[in-house]
C-alpha cells in the first residue's frame, strides 16, 4: 500500500504568477484535503474534495481552488501569488472517515 | 466557533526524563482529539485519536494521552523520552457533525537534551 504523496517538494515562485501543485492520495481513499501550514504555525484548512466535487471549505479566497480526479489525484492551484503564500502545502487523504493520513508536503516560496 | 490552544511553544526536556505537552480546546459540539507529530521537512504522522470510549488512550512510540472533558483538556505525554522524540507536536480536532476539517493547535516544540 502506497503512501500520500506530493510533487514537488520544493517551488519558488514571483508573485502575481500562478502554482499547480499535486497530490496521489493513499490506495483506496477517496477524500482528499488541502492545509497550508504558514512558518511556525499549525496547518490551516483550505477545503476537501469527496468524489470529485468539493466538500468544504475554509477560509481562503477564490484564488485557491482545486480539483480532484476519478483515480483520486488531486490538484491544488493558486493563482496571483502573493508573499503570504509562502507556505508548506499538505495534502491529506481519507476514507470518508475523520482520519486523514498526510504527504510530506510542498514548499512553496514566492519572492 | 472550535479552537485549540497549545500553551507551550517549546518544551526542552533531558532525555529518559518524563514530558506533558499540553492542549486545550474549545467547541460547542462534539469533537475528535488527535496528537499528531511532524518530524523537520516531514508530513504529519498521527501519534493517537480519541474518539470515545475510555479518556485515557494510548499512541505509537510510548506516547499516551488523557481526555478531560470537564477541564476541556487533552494533554500529551511520554514516561521517558528519548532523542528521536525531537519534533514538533500538534493537537487537533474534528467536529462529530461535520469531519472534514482539521483544527489544529500552534504546535509545540519538543526538544530532547542528552
Amino acid at each position: 500500500e502506497t503512501g500520500v504523496t506530493q510533487s514537488p517538494t520544493h517551488l519558488i515562485k514571483t508573485r502575481g504568477q500562478q502554482v499547480t501543485l499535486r497530490c496521489s492520495s493513499q490506495s483506496g481513499h477517496n477524500t482528499v484535503s488541502w492545509y497550508q501550514q504558514a512558518l511556525g504555525q499549525g496547518p490551516q484548512f483550505i477545503f476537501q474534495y469527496y468524489r470529485e466535487e468539493e466538500n468544504g471549505r475554509g477560509n481562503f479566497p477564490p484564488r485557491f481552488s482545486g480539483l480532484q480526479f476519478p483515480n483520486y489525484s488531486s490538484e491544488l492551484n493558486v493563482n496571483a501569488l502573493e508573499l503570504d503564500d509562502s507556505a508548506l502545502y499538505l495534502c491529506a487523504s481519507g476514507a470518508g472517515t475523520y482520519e486523514q493520513y498526510f504527504g510530506p508536503g510542498t514548499r512553496l516560496t514566492v519572492t | 466557533a472550535q479552537s485549540v490552544t497549545q500553551l507551550d511553544s517549546q518544551v526542552p526536556v533531558f532525555e529518559e526524563a518524563p514530558v506533558e505537552l499540553r492542549c486545550n480546546y474549545s467547541s460547542s459540539v462534539s469533537v475528535y482529539l488527535f496528537w499528531y507529530v511532524q518530524y523537520p521537512n516531514q508530513g504529519l504522522q498521527l501519534l493517537l485519536k480519541y474518539l470515545s470510549g475510555s479518556t485515557l488512550v494510548k499512541g505509537i512510540n510510548g506516547f499516551e494521552a488523557e481526555f478531560n472533558k470537564s477541564q476541556t483538556s487533552f494533554h500529551l505525554r511520554k514516561p521517558s523520552v528519548h532523542i528521536s522524540d525531537t519534533a514538533e507536536y500538534f493537537c487537533a480536532l474534528i467536529r462529530m457533525d461535520s469531519s472534514y476539517k482539521l483544527i489544529f493547535g500552534s504546535g509545540t516544540r519538543l526538544l530532547v537534551r542528552p
